[in-house]
């Protein structure tokens, strides 16, 4: 499959507890992003992250959000002591050199806060 | 105001009629402009991609760009109920980390 993975599809996670959300982006691609997507707010970009660096976090919140794209692996979105609001869609996109601006999503991680 | 401006809909079409899809902006600087088509429970899939101003053709889509009015827009023609779907669309300028801004979208009923 050559498309964004993204692993979890659903995960419900308890108040106070920690979510981590995986992408593997498409073959090739260099850059990632994470998005989060609420019914009412519409897609809102969070992080952009190149092979161990940090470019972009203006969107993430402040507190208990952090993203990282190691040397080898996946991307990983970790949300420590989730609360109900951080419940909605999380989406990652992946882009390379040969793409340009244009940028291509997985399918999406549903996370619920209990 | 928002960035970006689109109206949510929704959107109700009998099969085969011509779609109108559009979004607003404020921003000059944005260069680029693109068409996303988002199923439930499903990722954004790009549909279009234009830079600058003018139009473009793909199939049943055009997209247009009218950067003297910052207004862009999406035309189906020969809508299906396959198009039923939430279209977004993005916009971004060079130098600005890649990072879009996006419209709330509208949702998109083609009725057989």
């Amino acid at each position: 499959n050559a498309g964004v993975m993204q692993n979890p599809r659903h995960l419900v996670r308890r108040r106070g507890q920690e979510a981590r959300l995986r992408c593997s982006p498409m073959k090739g691609h260099s850059h990632v992003y994470w998005y989060r997507q609420l019914p009412e707010e519409g897609l809102k970009f969070m992080v952009y992250l190149q092979k161990e660096n940090i470019i972009d976090e203006s969107g993430m919140p402040k507190e208990r959000f952090s993203a990282e794209f190691p040397k080898e692996g996946p991307s990983i979105l970790r949300i420590q002591q989730v609360v109900r609001g951080d419940s909605a869609a999380y989406f990652c996109a992946s882009s390379g050199e040969a793409t340009g601006n244009t940028i291509y999503f997985g399918e999406g991680s549903w996370l619920t806060v209990v | 105001q928002k960035e970006v401006e689109q109206d949510p809909g929704p959107l109700s079409v009998p099969e085969g009629a011509i779609v109108s899809l559009n979004c607003t902006y404020s921003n000059s600087a944005f260069q680029y402009f693109m068409w996303y088509r988002q199923y439930s429970r499903k990722g954004p899939e790009l549909l279009m991609y234009t830079y600058s101003s003018g139009n473009k053709e793909d199939g049943r889509f055009t997209a247009q760009v009218d950067k003297s009015s910052k207004y862009i827009s999406l035309f189906i023609r020969d809508s299906q109920p396959s198009d039923s779907a939430t279209y977004l669309c993005a916009m971004g300028n060079a130098g600005n980390n890649r990072k879009l801004i996006w419209g709330l979208g509208t949702s998109l009923a083609v009725n057989p």
